[in-house]
């Protein structure tokens, strides 16, 4: 298993800033994976962070906007930036248990964007 | 890319009642398929991780099937109370670890 802190856990942020989300692991992870869920939506899949490596980035989303940080094992920073109204939304990371493919989450972040 | 649906979206039940929800996937390349139950301000937390045709699977009250020939998997909560409200996920997983997220099912429990 694995725990993982997340932080900050709500934020009411100004059209045009940015807000940078951070997620701590209790162990050492090859890969960590940055969701959001949009209302009434499943959880989409950003990008996958890689340790030494710049991240994987699904369809649809982009380095720019969503840059990630991931400097050792344990850390990874997800940044939203210039953000607008529809980027409202609750951000996730998650690690995966590699034998069952469990997956264990942050807290989650909840994005206002006004 | 695969399709996960869940169904009903929501769903509202008499504290004490029983009920059950749906995931539906396609039945190509299945590895495993997860259940989360997800409660407001909290991390969604696993219930289920099913890997054959046929699995049952029960934690207390709370029990699913799953169906990999036809691609689907239900959840089922037997006297529903009222801290069983929340959203209920699954997932499939593909044999590259890549979990596919269904919508979810919001349950609500009415005293």
């Amino acid at each position: 298993s694995a725990v993982i802190s997340q932080k900050p856990s709500r934020d009411i942020c100004q059209r045009g800033t940015s807000l940078t989300i951070q997620c701590q692991v209790d162990s050492q992870v090859t890969m960590m994976f940055w969701y959001r869920q949009q209302p009434g939506q499943s959880l989409t899949l950003i990008a996958t962070a890689n340790q030494g490596s710049e991240a994987t980035y699904e369809s649809g989303f982009v380095i720019d906007k969503f840059p990630i940080s991931r400097p050792n094992l344990t850390f990874s920073t997800l940044t939203v930036s210039n953000m607008s109204p529809e980027d409202s939304s609750i951000y996730l990371c998650s690690v995966l248990d590699r034998g069952l493919g469990e997956a264990f989450f942050g807290q989650g972040t909840r994005l206002t964007v006004v | 890319i695969l399709n996960v649906e869940q169904s009903p979206q929501s769903l509202h039940v008499q504290e004490g009642d029983s009920t059950n929800f749906t995931c539906s996937f396609p039945s190509s390349n299945f590895y495993a398929l997860h259940w989360y139950r997800w409660e407001t301000a909290k991390s969604p937390e696993a219930l289920f991780v099913m890997t054959l045709n046929g699995d049952e699977k029960k934690k207390g009250r709370i029990s699913a099937t799953l169906n990999t020939k036809e691609g689907y998997s239900y959840l089922y909560i037997k006297g529903s109370q009222p801290e069983d409200s929340a959203t209920y996920l699954c997932a499939p997983i593909r044999s590259n670890y890549q979990l596919i997220w269904g919508a979810g099912t919001k349950l609500i429990i009415k005293p």
